[in-house]
């Protein structure tokens, strides 16, 4: 089955890039996902990248995608206290299977 | 633009009862998903309707079931509840014009947060 993996914690400085790691399994994805979730709250979609780009650019959001080794990240440029919260990598299956797998979940500390 | 709206936000109920978790999803969006998050399973996906249809399931008992409305409002039901149903429920809309397109973008609520007693 499909399975989704990421890092639990990552700390960085205010003003450091950050950087957080996704490995997935399922060849068949068509997209992929990065969610933020801060305490108390829902998911808010961050950015997506389509399976046959290799990196999408958002504002201070980097998305870099390697195909061949099923290895999604996300770059935060200039990480902020605001950008503490925990991020979720999520793929999206070919037809017939619409369902997002998420990861665990990476845990963002951004140190003043 | 109103986002998708999930009622109740909080609720707390005792074992062997049922609920109803409601969601509203973005005006225009025909999509409905749900999704259970626990600190010990993550997230995992329940079940997904499109225009009143149910077209996807996750491995969930039969005790969790749902339904979506004309307007594309989606209810799910948990009957007996048990100690391990406490979550935080979350309710995703896509656009979804016609049933074989992919969406590319799914947009979530707040969640409800359920605890079983």
């Amino acid at each position: 089955g499909e399975d989704v993996e990421q890092s639990l914690f990552l700390s960085v400085r205010e003003g450091d890039s950050s950087v957080i790691n996704c490995t997935y399994t399922d060849s068949s994805s068509t997209y992929l996902y990065w969610y933020k979730q801060e305490p108390g709250a829902g998911l808010q979609l961050l950015t997506y990248i389509f399976s046959n780009m290799d990196m999408k650019q958002d504002q201070r959001l980097t998305v870099l995608l390697n195909k061949k080794d099923k290895h999604l990240s996300l770059r935060i440029a200039d990480t902020q206290t605001g950008d503490s919260a925990i991020y979720f990598c999520a793929e999206k299956p070919g037809m017939g299977r619409r369902a997002l797998t998420f990861g665990s979940g990476t845990r963002l500390q951004v140190q003043p | 633009k109103a986002g998708v709206t999930q009622t109740p936000r909080y609720l707390i109920k005792t074992r062997g009862q049922q609920v109803t978790l409601s969601c509203s999803p973005i005006s225009g969006h025909r999509s409905v998903s749900w999704y259970q998050q626990t600190p010990g399973q993550g997230l995992q996906f329940l079940f997904e309707y499109f225009s009143e249809t149910q077209r996807n399931k996750g491995n969930f008992p039969g005790r969790f079931s749902g339904r979506q409305f004309s307007n594309s409002r989606s209810e799910m039901n948990v009957s007996t509840l048990e100690l391990g149903d406490s979550a935080l429920y979350l309710c995703a809309s896509s656009l979804a014009v016609v049933s074989s397109v992919v969406d590319t973008e799914a947009f979530f609520g707040q969640g409800t947060r359920l605890t079983v007693v």
